[in-house]
């Protein structure tokens, strides 16, 4: 089945700054692959994704890359805020046949200081 | 997101029980997922279901049970035979490509 890793496990940015994390997958048939913020005790929520057929997703201060051929994502935060401190999970799917269900990565506890 | 209801939000659980967490969605979704998120990890598929009356096991099903006679339901029983049932429990639904949660289950062993 499909495996996801995520690195790093946490990071710490300054305010301001810009903040990366990383994800590769196995599968080379995973096609949709979404990103969720959760806070703690809370549900993920998601905050963008992408489709195999796309090399880059753009919104506002978030932006997600995806290269297919190395099986690997990242997650951009632009002009991190404090409120952007939380765990961010990256996961991947074949979607519109099979299982479609999601398979995450392990997590990343980002913590953007003032 | 608001359209999938889990409850409890809180449950305990003594030793020896089987406990059964509910999820009800109103989205008209036919996929739905059971995931577990134990603290400070990812979230583990359990069981997940396509279509009613049809369900699958996903990555960590054993000690756990589901069905799915209503297209809008699908329960959870945690099991005696789950050694280590404490965690978070999160059900999903997705129609097309997103897929959303509900607000989550706190189960407790005692």
């Amino acid at each position: 089945g499909e495996n996801v890793e995520q690195h790093p496990s946490t990071l710490s940015v300054q305010e301001g700054d810009s903040a990366v994390i990383k994800c590769t997958y196995s599968d080379s048939a995973s096609n949709y692959f979404p990103w969720y913020k959760q806070e703690l005790g809370k549900r993920p929520q998601l905050i963008i994704d992408i489709r195999s057929n796309v090399g880059e997703k753009k919104d506002q201060r978030i932006a997600v890359t995806l290269n297919k051929t190395a099986k690997h994502f990242s997650l951009h935060i632009t002009e991190t805020q404090p409120e952007d401190s939380a765990v961010y999970f990256c996961a991947a799917s074949i979607q519109d046949t099979g299982r479609r269900a999601l398979t995450f990565g392990s997590g990343t506890r980002l913590q953007v200081q003032p | 997101d608001g359209g999938i209801t889990q409850s409890p939000k809180y449950l305990f659980r003594k030793e020896g029980q089987n406990v059964t967490l509910s999820c009800e969605q109103n989205l008209n979704h036919d996929a739905m997922y059971w995931y577990r998120q134990d603290p400070g990890q990812g979230l583990r598929l359990i069981y997940y279901s396509q279509i009613v009356n049809d369900f699958q096991k996903g990555d960590i099903a054993e000690g756990y049970s589901v069905s799915r006679e209503k297209k809008e339901s699908f329960p959870l029983t945690v099991t005696s035979a789950q050694k280590n049932p404490t965690a978070f429990y999160l059900c999903a639904s997705t129609g097309g490509n997103t897929i959303y949660f509900g607000e989550g289950s706190w189960l407790t062993v005692v």
